[in-house]
């Protein structure tokens, strides 16, 4: 099994182009979520879904759009990337929201 | 506000025991979580609390007071490949996560 991957590893973008942070869970979980982790700072919530074809913002989600269309994919889009979206981006997922988090591997985005 | 109090660092011999302590506010409490993390990987869940009193698991154990705001994490036994950062992350009452910084641990022989 699989678990829950993400797609690419990493990635060098010039600000200004748009990207799409791939995310698949094969574990049917309801729940999702995108995080990005700067250096001493905690994880930021970015936007979750709670189930297929619902999504809501957390903390940050400026900058960012995600959708919902199935459950077992949440993408995360910058429609234009500024340098400030240098991070290192999880996608998590849990059976429902009331659960642990099973985080993928992470995706390292670099903004010039 | 929410906040998570953790210490940044802390270091620990093989073979001994160390308690990380975490302290918190947020808005409205649905348990808490503490995750283990190895540099450059993701985070993997480790225990999780939501009434007062001791969880143990193995040679981890976790502790919770809902009436201070505080949780610790207690690893016994330390191992080499116990170095690594601990995240506590207690759940508000909309069920959001609220991450702390996480502490470094460093194991030395």
């Amino acid at each position: 099994t699989a678990g829950i991957t993400q797609a690419p590893t990493s990635q060098i973008l010039a600000a200004g182009r748009s990207m799409t942070l791939r995310c698949t869970q094969d574990m049917r979980h309801n729940a999702m979520y995108w995080y990005r982790q700067d250096l001493g700072l905690g994880l930021r919530l970015i936007h979750y879904s709670n189930t297929a074809g619902t999504t809501g913002k957390g903390e940050v989600p400026d900058g960012y759009s995600v959708s919902r269309a199935n459950t077992d994919d949440f993408p995360l889009t910058l429609a234009s990337a500024v340098p400030s979206q240098t991070s290192v981006y999880f996608c998590a997922s849990s059976e429902k929201e009331s659960n642990e988090q099973f985080f993928g591997p992470g995706t390292r985005l670099t903004v010039l | 506000g929410q906040n998570i109090d953790q210490p940044t660092e802390m270091t620990a011999t093989e073979g001994a025991i160390v308690q990380i302590n975490c302290t918190y506010q947020t808005s409205g409490f649905n348990g808490l979580f503490w995750y283990q993390q190895h540099a450059g990987e993701a985070p993997t869940f480790l225990s999780y609390n939501v009434l007062d009193g001791l969880e143990e698991k193995g040679r981890f154990s976790s502790f919770l007071s809902r009436s201070k705001g505080y949780s610790y994490l207690l690893l016994k036994e330390l191992q080499m490949k116990d170095s690594a950062s601990y995240l506590c992350a207690p759940r508000d009452s909309n069920y959001q996560l609220i991450w702390g910084a996480g502490t470094k641990l460093i194991i030395k022989p």
